[in-house]
């Protein structure tokens, strides 16, 4: 059973650019969520999506979106980058139901200059 | 405004002893509890969990201690070993619908050997 994957490791930006991350989800995992985590802090919910669609959000700016595909595969798009955009971006699954936890991702660094 | 809190960012034990680590949460809809724990360059690993109708839950070495009227819960490891230094995150879920986590901001144990 492969775990959840995501790429890029690393990522450097400038202000203004705009990115876009991935994340591949648990197998028979069909929900994943987004978090940011700056440093020194916990995991911020960004976003959660279900079966391709939205399923709730956290209070960050409509310049971050994201998708889910068919595969459950999904992406995360930041525009106009900002400094304090800079942080570690966390992709968890999670098969659904109830209490099922959520499985993470090794994260993609973003830095953001 | 931080709804889960981790106020100890760091916590040093002695190899075999107990390492207790604490969280409140300020949010009373809040209804399964969570602990994860995170090594360097990883994503966030599952530990233990519990839901609001319990007020403990016991795997192994590690425990979970739930006070639902003073919103505090706690997470015993014994004996600590080596292996369990990283950082231990506590979150929290009760958004309907949604599998949305609230995480605190992270207490780093340190185990010596």
């Amino acid at each position: 059973e492969t775990g959840v994957t995501q790429s890029p490791t690393h990522l450097i930006k400038t202000r203004g650019q705009q990115v876009t991350l991935r994340c591949s989800s648990q197998s028979g995992h069909n929900t994943v969520s987004w978090y940011q985590q700056a440093l020194g802090q916990g995991p911020q919910f960004i976003f959660q999506y279900y079966r391709e669609e939205e399923n709730g959000r956290g209070n960050f700016p409509p310049r971050f979106s994201g998708l889910q595909f068919p595969n459950y595969s999904s992406e995360l798009n930041v525009n106009a980058l900002e400094l304090d955009d800079s942080a570690l971006y966390l992709c968890a699954s999670s098969p659904g139901g109830d209490g099922d936890e959520q499985f993470f991702g090794p994260g993609t660094r973003l830095t953001v200059l | 405004d931080q709804q889960v809190k981790q106020n100890s960012p760091s916590l040093s034990v002695q190899e075999g002893r107990i390492s207790i680590l604490n969280c409140d949460y300020t949010n009373s809809m809040f209804d399964y509890f969570l602990w994860y724990k995170k090594y360097p360059a990883e994503g966030p690993t599952f530990l233990i969990s519990i839901s609001s109708i319990k007020d403990k839950n016991e795997d192994g070495r590690f425990t979970v201690f739930l006070n639902k009227s003073a919103k505090h819960l706690s997470l015993h490891i014994v004996p600590s070993q080596p292996g369990d230094s990283a950082v231990y995150f506590c979150a929290a879920s009760g958004f309907p619908g949604t599998y949305k986590y609230i995480f605190g901001t992270g207490t780093r144990l340190k185990v010596l050997a």
